[in-house]
């Protein structure tokens, strides 16, 4: 089991443009989680998939984010036009149906300058 | 609002010594709630708790949830400088949405 596959590991970009995140769940896990992590805040839910359908997207801070999964095996984090603020550890997590845990990816670090 | 909140935030313990940290939750539909340990990466996960009462073990961890309360406690006995992590809750809530505490950041000193 390769586990949650996340890339980049680490994204330096400056502020205003485009940033994609990228994320692969564990086979077989029919959720997907994006989370945001910084000191200030801690680990912010921003949206979750069940069966490739978002579910409940309340948590994204606004409309430059935005979120896909065009099948079960990949999911997309998009911020267009990123700001300095968005510099976080932004982390994927997958699940199976039902009462089970989350599994994390090893997230990706984010710097906009 | 759905919110997990976690004390201390911060604690530093010598090793050898036993150490409780706590998690409180107000969730719409609470499912179950669930312990993660945070080294450098990604959270790993400890324990998932969903009936009242009943503790989970495993080594030297432990934990159990009172639903009346709204509270679940993470206990850690003769603790080791490898048990230095933030601790995380987090409670599944309605439409199965996962939110998390800010953490406790715990430090062992040998």
């Amino acid at each position: 089991d390769a586990g949650v596959i996340q890339s980049p590991r680490h994204e330096v970009t400056e502020m205003g443009q485009e940033v994609t995140l990228r994320c692969k769940p564990i086979s077989g896990h029919n959720s997907l989680f994006w989370y945001r992590q910084t000191m200030m805040r801690g680990l912010e839910l921003l949206i979750y998939f069940n069966n490739n359908v978002p579910i409940d997207d309340s948590g994204m801070p606004e409309d430059r984010f935005s979120a896909k999964m065009p099948n079960a095996s990949f999911s997309t984090l998009k911020i267009q036009p990123s700001e300095p603020r968005d510099s976080a550890v932004y982390f994927c997590a997958s699940r199976y149906p039902g009462d089970s845990p989350l599994h994390f990816g090893n997230g990706t670090r984010l710097t906009v300058t | 609002e759905d919110k997990v909140v976690q004390s201390p935030l911060s604690l530093v313990v010598h090793e050898g010594d036993t150490v409780t940290l706590n998690c409180s939750y107000e969730v719409t539909n609470f499912r179950s709630l669930l312990w993660y340990k945070q080294e450098k990466k990604a959270p790993t996960f400890l324990f998932m708790l969903t009936s009242s009462g009943i503790e989970k073990k495993s080594g030297r961890l432990s934990s159990i949830l009172d639903k009346k309360e709204l509270f679940s406690i993470l206990n850690i006995t003769a603790t080791q400088t490898g048990d230095s992590a933030v601790y995380l809750c987090a409670v599944e809530a309605r439409d199965d949405k996962i939110i998390f505490g800010k953490g406790t950041r715990l430090h062992i000193l040998p």
